[in-house]
């Protein structure tokens, strides 16, 4: 079946600008998550869904950051007033169940943002 | 605060050669430990997962083993190939503070020339 999807694939926004990142999780999977990987570093966790509740938000690096999973299945990143530091590869992943469930996360293929 | 750090973070060898990289974890109190393979450009594959009661995990000519007690890990490569060249990161899921994420180490550069 498919993957996890992510749109755009690509974005350049200008400083000052806002910016919605979209993710599709494998159909099915409960349990979403949103990581940042900066230029030569691992990702970094951002937020966790399960279904449509947002039970982790810890890793958002300021409140111009936020995410929405309204329906319980499609994710989407907003970035607020963005930043030249919010260039990065915003990174989504999918997992069948959450919480303490020792389920594999599987990834999408990333939005590469750049800030200019 | 779970660090995960890896070492080398980057590697060149002929094809041919079997290597090791290696994944230190600060809390050893984890769920589980993972092994991604990312291409340039490309999200993340998952290789070998293993869980907390696990001591190591086979998948080919990939042996990925973990030993919690001294916050370790490693991925063995046998016979490397050039199509083994990527970044490979080691990512481990904590059982307190937000057991729901993973947290990765910055990732190994490997490059395996003909």
């Amino acid at each position: 079946g498919a993957g996890v999807s992510q749109s755009p694939r690509y974005k350049v926004a200008k400083r000052g600008q806002d910016v919605a990142l979209r993710c599709d999780p494998i159909s099915g999977h409960v349990s979403l998550f949103w990581y940042q990987q900066a230029l030569g570093q691992g990702p970094e966790f951002l937020t966790y869904f399960q279904n449509e509740a947002q039970l982790d938000k810890s890793g958002l690096p300021s409140d111009r950051f936020f995410a929405e999973r309204p329906e319980g299945s499609v994710s989407t990143l907003k970035i607020q007033r963005t930043q030249q530091e919010d260039s990065a590869v915003y990174l989504c992943a999918s997992s069948v169940r959450g919480g303490r469930a020792l389920y594999e996360q599987y990834f999408g293929p990333g939005t590469r943002l750049t800030v200019t | 605060k779970q660090e995960v750090t890896q070492i080398p973070a980057a590697l060149s060898v002929p094809e041919g050669e079997n290597l090791v990289l290696n994944c230190s974890f600060t809390d050893s109190a984890i769920y589980n430990l993972q092994w991604f393979r990312q291409d340039p450009g490309k999200g993340l594959t998952s290789l070998l997962l293993i869980q907390s009661s696990q001591r190591e995990q086979t998948s080919g000519r990939l042996n990925a083993s973990l030993d919690k007690s001294s916050g370790r890990s490693t991925l063995y490569i046998a016979a490397s190939q050039p199509g083994d060249s990527a970044t490979y990161l080691c990512a481990a899921k904590g059982l307190t503070g937000g057991g729901n994420k993973l947290t990765f180490g910055t990732g190994t550069q490997l490059k395996v020339e003909l």
